[in-house]
């Protein structure tokens, strides 16, 4: 059992560029979520998904877009990368939005350049 | 917006005691959660706490005061091992979780 898997593992992406961040999770959650996680800042939810087919914004969405077309797979967008957007992204999932802990994927490098 | 203060390093001897204290100004509250994050990679679940009290796990103990907006983190018999970030994550009432910034552990021989 895998649990949460991202790819890529790095990314070193020119400005201007868009980049599709993978998410894939095969426990069968309900609830999926997109955080970035910078020095002094802590995570910072960007998008999430409380079930397939529906997604909302988090804190910080600018600048990101996602999808839910099945219970498995949550991509994270960026439609034309800038600097600020230089960060480590852990996509995280859970069996509900009620009471439930949240499990983390490996995370994604990405730099801007 | 949230609101959530966590000392940003600690240091302790091994098998000494920490406690890693946090506080929360919240929009609605539905729970608080203790990770540990070692570095470089992912955050792993630690505890939970949604009533007042203490919740006791191993050498992890977790507090919760709701009408201070507090909890605290204890760790016990500090190890090498514990070495870590520990982020303190607060539900608000829309069920979306907002955390501290973390607070960065390092145990001394």
């Amino acid at each position: 059992i895998a649990g949460i898997t991202q790819a890529p593992t790095s990314q070193i992406l020119a400005a201007g560029r868009r980049m599709t961040l993978r998410c894939t999770q095969d426990m069968r959650h309900n609830a999926m979520y997109w955080y970035r996680q910078d020095l002094g800042l802590g995570l910072r939810l960007i998008h999430y998904s409380n079930t397939a087919g529906t997604t909302g914004k988090g804190e910080v969405p600018d600048g990101y877009s996602v999808s839910r077309a099945n219970t498995d797979d949550f991509p994270l967008t960026l439609a034309s990368a800038v600097p600020s957007q230089t960060s480590v992204y852990f996509c995280a999932s859970s069996e509900g939005t009620g009471a439930y802990e949240q499990y983390f994927g490996p995370g994604t490098r990405l730099t801007v350049t | 917006g949230q609101n959530i203060d966590q000392p940003t390093e600690m240091t302790a001897t091994e098998g000494a005691i920490v406690q890693i204290n946090c506080t929360y100004q919240t929009s609605g509250f539905n729970g608080l959660f203790w990770y540990q994050q070692h570095a470089g990679e992912a955050p792993t679940f630690l505890s939970y706490n949604v009533l007042d009290g203490l919740e006791e796990k191993g050498r992890f103990s977790s507090f919760l005061s709701r009408s201070k907006g507090y909890s605290y983190l204890l760790l016990k018999e500090l190890q090498m091992k514990d070495s870590a970030s520990y982020l303190c994550a607060v539900r608000d009432g829309d069920y979306k979780l907002s955390f501290g910034a973390g607070t960065t552990v390092t145990v001394r021989a």
